[in-house]
């Protein structure tokens, strides 16, 4: 079956570094996407990857590994304001037109 | 751009009663999205709209809920006989047509079934 798993809940310290990770499975991958979630806000979408491995784009990093059907979220030098639900997204190929599945989301809390 | 935009934003119904809910894409956007977000469930898929015509309404409860998109303007979400089960935030989401990775969601509307 398809499926995305996260960690509930990730604690780390302002300055330093957070990784959530995310595992799937899927009949036809086509592509991973991070979502953030602020309480009470909708989701917004930071990143997207297809291809395995490391994607920087400055604050926000992400991991592929198709094969081990893994991916990880890195943020570094956390702020407070980093604070925020991380969602994981798989989209597969499907006869019904490629939805995206989601996982639970990770919440992550900075503290000073 | 105003973003997508979900009417209401609150809406409490008593136990069997209907419940409608709007959401207005952002404009050129093809594909239309509903998921529904609880704290047990997270983000459920419900529906799937592309140029306005039903793609994939594999995640919705075929007895009571409905949705349509009469125009690519805006879509409905029809909840017939509503049940304290169905209380979540629904959420629509909008994306251009090959874009289907970056989803841009509404604010939502929060039900509660009382």
């Amino acid at each position: 079956g398809q499926g995305v798993e996260q960690p509930a809940k990730l604690m780390s310290v302002e300055g330093t570094f957070a990784r959530v990770n995310c595992t799937y499975s899927t009949s036809g991958f086509n592509g991973l996407s991070w979502y953030q979630q602020r309480e009470g806000q909708a989701p917004v979408f930071l990143s997207y990857v297809v291809l395995d491995g490391l994607k920087d784009s400055g604050h926000f990093s992400t991991f592929l590994s198709r094969s081990n059907g893994y991916s990880y979220l890195l943020l570094t030098e956390l702020q407070i304001k980093d604070s925020a639900s991380y969602l994981c997204a798989v989209r597969s190929y499907g006869s019904s037109g490629n939805k995206l599945i989601f996982g639970i989301g990770t919440l992550l809390s900075v503290k000073p | 751009n105003a973003g997508v935009i979900q009417t209401p934003r609150h809406k409490v119904t008593g136990k069997g009663q209907e419940a409608t809910l709007w959401c207005e894409p952002i404009s050129g956007h093809s594909a239309v999205f509903w998921y529904r977000q609880t704290i047990v469930q997270g983000l459920e898929f419900l529906t799937y709209f592309r140029n306005q015509a039903p793609i994939d309404d594999s995640g919705m409860p075929k007895e009571r809920f409905s949705a349509q998109m009469p125009n690519q303007s805006h879509s409905t979400l029809k909840i017939q006989s509503t049940q304290p089960q169905d209380s979540a935030v629904y959420l629509c989401a909008s994306s251009l047509q090959g874009s289907q990775n970056t989803l841009y969601f509404g604010a939502g509307t929060r039900l509660s079934v009382l």
